[in-house]
């Protein structure tokens, strides 16, 4: 089985300061983990993606994200938050041993940057 | 451009009434998915389909039908069933094939409102 989690519902930062949004997964093999992007009234928008390699992910909008296998997360990053991030991020793994996994997203976690 | 369209983007349904939501996609993916979102809510998945003419029922799949008679179309249902269709919903496709890590890309959703 393979499951992730997103322990805030809500993550508040000022525009400027950095901001992570924190991710765990569980998977029985080696994990392929998305995050995800979404704003008011649209579609899902891929960010980055891990599935080997360097541990740090770089993605879209300045987005990073830092695979720990250790400790089983996968965190979201930005060095300096803006308030048009403000939006709904969804972390999501898939077990890599099974090509006939579809992904599990965790539940979201709402994004608010302030001026 | 490549992409997955889906419309309408705004639909109001009586109660009672069925609603055709119509998802289509250029990017020759072979797999299709259905996913209800529900305010400040994370994705729930209401049917999927691997192969043209093959479907299967996600986790809420009550009240809800879906067709594939064609690759690039996955349109959905809303049934008088449903007991509660107020909802967001989203369309996604994936690639198959040995290289595919189970990234999924995403419509721009259909908003339904049951008046």
């Amino acid at each position: 089985a393979q499951s992730v989690a997103q322990p805030e519902d809500q993550v508040n930062v000022a525009e400027g300061n950095p901001l992570t949004v924190k991710c765990t997964y569980s998977v029985s093999g080696n994990p392929y983990l998305f995050w995800y992007v979404q704003y008011p009234n649209r579609g899902l928008q891929f960010l980055l993606k891990y599935i080997t390699g360097d541990n740090l992910v770089k993605g879209s909008y300045g987005f990073e994200a830092e695979f720990n296998k250790s400790q089983t997360s996968f965190h979201l990053k930005k060095p300096s938050a803006l308030v048009s991030d403000s939006a709904l991020y969804f972390c999501a793994v898939r077990d890599a041993s099974n090509a006939g996994n579809m992904l599990t997203f965790g539940g979201g976690t709402r994004l608010m940057v302030k001026p | 451009d490549g992409g997955i369209t889906q419309s309408p983007k705004y639909l109001f349904r009586k109660e009672g009434q069925n609603v055709t939501l119509s998802c289509e996609q250029n990017l020759n993916h072979d797999a299709m998915y259905w996913y209800r979102q529900d305010p400040g809510q994370g994705l729930r998945l209401i049917y999927y389909s691997q192969i043209v003419n093959d479907f299967q029922k996600g986790d809420i799949a009550e009240g809800y039908s879906v067709s594939r008679e064609k690759k690039e179309s996955f349109p959905l249902t809303v049934t008088s069933a449903q007991k509660n269709p107020t909802a967001f919903y989203l369309c996604a496709s994936k690639p198959s094939g040995p290289s595919n890590t189970g990234e999924l890309f995403f419509g721009e959703g259909s908003r339904l409102t049951v008046l």
